[in-house]
């Protein structure tokens, strides 16, 4: 069975520094997703990782895949208080019978403070 | 282009009763999946279906089930409510062949 790790679960930054949050994931993956959550909202999607290597940005955020040590970081650069959501990293199995099934981390609880 | 469309957003219901949820995918979406959100359990897979048809399904008790129409429309229902099924309840719309998931704004269902 999947499993998905998520590390940091709670993470309290001061704006204009930097971190990276850490996304395990136990079995072979096609894909990875990367999903923005505000208090009460829906899942908002950042990015998608779809390759070994694979590395996106947008903004204050990057997100990067390593297939082969089954990881994926986002590494938050110069945090603004508007990045402050929670973060969610989502697996989508490489199995032929995954239709549809995202198994998601635990969360990032992401504050940024003045 | 229009996204994915949840109703109601928010519920209310008791014990015991049974509710209806509904989602209308991105037009040209043939899947959608379901999601429950809670804060002890996270966010867990429910179903998916596909052309009317489900295909993979989650670790849920039968009271939860859900259906497809032709316009690719789903509805999931939950059958004897439990305290325990107060949660946020989000679908998914997906291209089929494609990659990529896009999440409804999720109906908040409250069961007292």
């Amino acid at each position: 069975e999947l499993k998905v790790e998520q590390n940091p679960l709670f993470l309290s930054m001061q704006e204009g520094k930097n971190y990276t949050i850490y996304c395990n994931y136990s079995t072979t993956s096609d894909r990875l997703y990367w999903y923005r959550q505000d208090p009460g909202k829906s899942l908002e999607s950042l990015f998608v990782l779809l390759s070994n290597g694979a590395v996106k940005q947008e903004g204050r955020l990057m997100a990067s895949l390593d297939t082969k040590a089954r990881l994926s970081t986002l590494h938050i650069t110069a945090a603004v208080h508007d990045l402050s959501a929670t973060y969610f990293c989502a697996v989508e199995d490489a199995g032929g019978t995954s239709y549809g099934k995202l198994t998601f981390g635990q969360g990032t609880i992401l504050t940024v403070h003045p | 282009k229009a996204g994915v469309t949840q109703t109601p957003r928010y519920l209310i219901k008791t014990r015991g009763q049974q509710v209806t949820l509904s989602c209308s995918p991105i037009s040209g979406h043939r899947s959608v999946s379901w999601y429950q959100q809670t804060p002890g359990q996270g966010l867990q897979f429910l179903f998916e279906y596909f052309s009317e048809t489900q295909r993979n399904k989650g670790n849920f008790p039968g009271r939860f089930s859900g259906r497809q129409f032709s316009n690719s429309r789903s509805e999931m229902n939950v059958s004897t409510l439990e305290l325990g099924d107060s949660a946020l309840y989000l679908c998914a719309s997906h291209r089929s062949g494609g990659y990529g998931y896009t999440f409804g704004s999720g109906t908040r269902l409250t069961v007292v």
